[in-house]
């Protein structure tokens, strides 16, 4: 299958710091990615999707301005958590549409864990 | 989007096939049916997805109802590597349809 790479797998950062998660489509290019956030035991959450060239669309209750998200080429999107808080702790994953698979196939990343201290 | 509903757990013998079932009562004709799993820690991983016909590849097989209002994810021959959330997800073939996760199946296989 396709291949999403994401860099760093893990992070640690102080507490009003900000981090910046990068997310690639290695064989593909993908106009289209998107952002979960995953608690532990619990499932993934849809955060936002990134178009190529436009604005990120944000799920309810996802703070844009905190999350900033940009798509910058065809084969990266990047995730900024600013000011970050222990609360913002979690796993982190991209995925991205593969346009040339039937059924518009999505792949996803290996995830990030951020720590925030 | 239209919800899926899958047994929480399940538990499987090594070797042995194991049968995840999923409902999807409400899925509208242009819905696909996607499978995903997730090991710990990792990212979900795709595993085999179908409209209407019986699916095979090399990590599964996926059985579609005829109504289409339930679908069966097949693994052959469990293996201890096979332990994972298995999540049944519908979605649209436009472009911009994302993936909505439920709560997935936990596989648990004994050696």
């Amino acid at each position: 299958g396709a291949v999403v790479s994401q860099h760093p797998s893990r992070v640690i950062c102080k507490s009003g710091t900000s981090v910046k998660i990068e997310c690639r489509s290695l064989d593909f290019q993908a106009t289209t990615m998107f952002w979960y956030r995953q608690f532990p035991k619990q499932s993934l959450m849809l955060m936002a999707t990134s178009n190529e060239g436009s604005k990120a669309t944000y799920e309810q209750g996802v703070e844009k301005d905190k999350f900033l998200i940009n798509h910058a080429s065809l084969t990266l999107s990047t995730l900024t958590v600013t000011s970050a808080h222990p609360e913002d702790s979690s796993f982190y994953i991209c995925s991205a549409r593969d346009p040339r698979s039937s059924g518009n196939t999505i792949y996803f990343g290996e995830g990030s864990w951020l720590t925030v201290v | 989007d239209a919800k899926t509903t899958q047994p929480n757990s399940m538990e499987s013998n090594e070797e042995e096939p194991v049968h995840l079932p999923c409902n999807h009562s409400t899925i509208s004709g242009t819905d696909y049916i996607h499978w995903y799993r997730q090991l710990p820690s990792q990212g979900p991983e795709y595993v085999i997805h179908g409209l209407t016909s019986n699916v095979n590849n090399r990590m599964a097989s996926l059985a579609i109802a005829e109504d289409r209002k339930s679908s069966t994810l097949i693994l052959h021959r469990a293996t201890l590597r096979d332990a994972a959330v298995y999540y049944c997800i519908l979605r649209g073939n436009n472009a911009g349809n994302m993936l909505t996760f439920g709560g997935g199946t936990r596989l648990m296989v004994k050696p």
